[in-house]
Order: structure tokens, then sequence, then C-alpha cells
């Protein structure tokens, strides 16, 4: 079946710019996950939906950085007044929930640049 | 502060060897323990998860968790080329999410 997707796959802007991620989970997966990794680096969790639940916000680094899940399916992360540090690879996962909870399957990811 | 750590690598290993990866992490509570394989480039792809204490074996791989000692490995037998990549190995702590680790990167030379 499907995968997770994410879109772009690639985003390059300018330096005070807003972006906007998209990802879409597996269907039926009711908990989606946002992570960001740089260069090298491990994967830092950013932000988590489960179902109906308020989310763990977290892993957000600044309140520049904000993600909405409309209808318990697709999800936005929207980053305002990007910095060049938030330059990196944005990748979503989803999982079933319950005791699939940790089993997470990764999108292909959002290589942001920020110029 | 709960961590997972894992010796950054390059691990290098000969065709047809079997490759060992270590993970320890400091939550003696956590019970669920995953590894993922990311090829340069790729997200990270889900290839194992182990639950109880002892080994889980799934054709090549066999995931070891070591509750006492707080470790986790991950064997790779009979290694292929195409098993060169970065392995992350993540925990769960009971709070709904996983912490990763930063990754072995492993070679399997010809």
């Amino acid at each position: 079946g499907a995968g997770v997707s994410q879109s772009p796959s690639n985003k390059v802007t300018e330096k005070g710019k807003d972006v906007e991620l998209r990802c879409d989970p597996i269907s039926g997966h009711t908990a989606l996950y946002w992570y960001r990794q740089s260069l090298g680096q491990g994967l830092e969790f950013l932000i988590y939906f489960q179902g109906n639940s308020a989310p763990d916000k977290s892993g957000l680094p600044s309140d520049r950085f904000s993600a909405e899940r409309t209808g318990g399916s697709v999800s936005t992360l929207t980053i305002q007044r990007t910095q060049q540090e938030d330059s990196a690879v944005y990748l979503c996962a989803s999982s079933k929930g319950g005791s699939y909870l940790y089993e997470q399957y990764f999108g292909p990811g959002t290589r942001l640049t920020v110029t | 502060q709960k961590e997972v750590e894992q010796n950054s690598g390059p691990l290098s290993v000969p065709e047809g060897a079997i490759a060992s990866l270590n993970c320890t992490y400091s939550d003696r509570g956590s019970q669920s323990f995953f590894w993922y394989r990311q090829y340069s480039g790729k997200s990270p792809e889900l290839i194992m998860f182990i639950y109880s204490n002892g080994d889980k074996e799934d054709g090549r791989f066999t995931a070891q968790l070591n509750k006492a000692s707080q470790y986790v490995s991950l064997l790779i037998r009979d290694s292929q080329p195409s098993d060169s990549a970065t392995y992350l190995c993540a925990a769960f702590f009971g709070n709904e999410k996983l912490t990763f680790g930063t990754g072995t990167r492993l070679t399997i030379i010809p």
C-alpha cells in the first residue's frame, strides 16, 4: 500500500520567509510525528499527534514552529521567519497507534535550505 | 535526560562476516527498542524491534536485549554490500515518543 508521503521534496527559501511542509500519513495510521535531521546528526523530535488528543509540542525549538493536523490525517508543519539554522531534512512518520505506537514508518522527507 | 548512545563509527566489516552494532540507554525502565536503517540521502526504515530480554531473529538480522546491562544490539549475519548504511537505535522512555541515537555508520567491504 501507499507509504507516508511528504511535499515538497526540496525547498529553498530566503531567510525571513515562511514555509509550509506537508505530510500525508499511511491510511488508517492514527499517530503522526515530525522530526528534524541536520547533516550528520540524529533525529530530533519536534511534535506528535495522536488521534484527537492535544498534540505533544515539547520538541518544537521555538515559537516560530507550529504544526496542525486536519481531520486526523494530513499534517502541515509551518516555520515562520526562517533562519539559516532551520536548514535540515524534515521527516514525518506515522504509526497505527495503540500497541503499535512506536513502530513508526517514515516519509521521504523535505530538505529545507534557508539562504 | 533520557539518552540513547551509539558509537558513530564508521564500522567496517568484510562481506560475509557478522556485523555487530551496539546501543546503550540511560533509563532502566525502558521497555521497547527499535533498529532503523538509513541509506545515505534516504529516510529511516524500521528493520527490527524488541521488547523482551533475549534474542529476536528475523532473517539475517538478530536483535539482542539485555535490560540488566541496559544494552541492545543488532547482529547482521552474512553481511552484504547492500547492508552498508547508518543504523539508528531508538528507545521508548514512556513519554509516547521514541528517543533516537545518532546512528552508527556501517560499511561492508566486498
